[in-house]
Parts: structure tokens; sequence; C-alpha cells
């Protein structure tokens, strides 16, 4: 058990939808990690959050959005969706959000999109 | 942050030691060599990562070659939930660099095949 909590773990929704997928990072850490992976893509890096800011974005679309809160849990809201974005959606967590971190990562989301 | 090149297969029997090779002749001074994996549609595991020596821990030994272009995981005695794909990243020691696509970026890895 990582310690990073990600519900639900299973969605299925129609295209066109929204939903929101929801992350607890581990005790004490404040950097929180977004990330996609599907079938033919693998792990992509979607977008990191450090005590409630934003700090790097990787290949995250316009539809998509996320936000870190005070309690620092982290939502990644997923709109207009394609079937396309039928994938793993992971969370993943670190201390201080610095490059020579390890990261934790939770079980993941299975999004369904029909 | 450097390119790792992985096999994208190996096979190795139970109870032996797997060594997973990983070759990143890119790297630069102050990156890091980590190494993740990834158990059937499970979050990536952290396992073990290293700058210049060689590290050990209760999971695995990664051995760095000298000029650090290459380096190599050791599953000491295999067994069967081993079996994962076995990521190689190469990352910039720096505490935060600044901007950019910071997240860990994972290529396509090696797939571990234990067998019994």
């Amino acid at each position: 058990d990582s310690g990073v909590t990600q519900t639900p773990k299973h969605l299925i929704t129609a295209t066109g939808q929204r939903v929101t997928l929801r992350c607890s990072p581990r005790s004490g850490d404040l950097s929180v990690y977004w990330y996609q992976q599907s079938l033919d893509q693998g792990l992509q890096f979607l977008i990191q959050y450090y005590n409630g800011e934003e700090r790097a974005k990787g290949n995250i679309l316009e539809r998509f959005s996320a936000q870190q809160f005070p309690d620092l849990h982290s939502e990644l809201n997923l709109s207009s969706l394609e079937l396309g974005d039928s994938a793993l959606y992971f969370c993943a967590s670190s201390v201080a959000g610095g490059d020579n971190e390890k990261l934790f990562f939770g079980s993941g989301t299975q999004l369904s999109v029909l | 942050d450097a390119k790792t090149t992985q096999p994208p297969s190996m096979d190795c029997a139970e109870g032996r030691a797997a060594n997973l090779p990983c070759n990143h002749s890119t790297i630069s001074g102050n990156e890091y060599v980590y190494w993740y994996r990834q158990i059937h549609s499970q979050g990536p595991q952290y396992i073990i990562h290293g700058l210049k020596n060689n590290e050990t821990n209760e999971m695995a030994s990664l051995i760095i070659t000298e000029d650090r272009k290459s380096s190599t995981l050791i599953l000491p005695h295999a067994t069967l939930r081993d079996t994962a794909v076995y990521y190689c990243i190469v990352r910039s020691g720096t505490m935060y660099s600044g901007g950019g696509a910071d997240g860990l970026t994972f290529g396509k890895g090696t797939h571990l095949i234990i067998q019994p």
C-alpha cells in the first residue's frame, strides 16, 4: 500500500459527459502528479501540483483540468469526454515535488467512455 | 532528462537472479538513475535509484558502470510476483529544475516474465 488513495476505482460514462477523479496523497506529501495510461500511449504525465499551486504541465488536453485543495487532496476533471479518453488514470505524490524525489503511486481509476 | 534504452522483454527462471540492463549514454553529471516497476494495471512502484555508486535495498541492487552510461537492476532471487514491466528513468538531481514537464518520463520499459 503506497498510502496514495484514488477514488473511484472504476468509472463508466458516456461520450460528452464530465467526470471528476479524486486523489489523496500520502500523509505529509505536498506534491501531487496525474498520469494517464492508455494501451497505445503508455504512461503519460499530465500535470503536477505543489502545495495548491500548479508546478508543471505535461500532455494535458484543454478539456482536462486539475486542482489541489488546501487539505492537499487533488481532483482531475475530464470534460466533453471522448472514446479515446478511456484509460487508467494514476495519481502520485511526493514530499516536496523536487526532481530528485521518489514518487508514490495510487492504484488508479479505470475510466471507460462508452 | 536523458533518454534510456531497455530491451522490450526478458525471461528469468524463478529463484534465479534477474538482471535488467539499461543504456543511458547521454546521462549528465547531475542525473540520477531511477527504477520503477508496474505489475499488471497497478500503479508504478519505486524500486531503487542511484547516482554513481552501486546501491542495494531490500528489493534490489543497482549497478552503475564507471562511465555512468549504463546500469543493471538486479533482483537477486526472482519470484513469480516479480513479473512486471520495469522502467529505467534518468532524472535530474536538482531540487527543482524550474519549469517544464517535470513529471517522470516513462518509456516502454522491459517486460520481465518470471518462469516457474
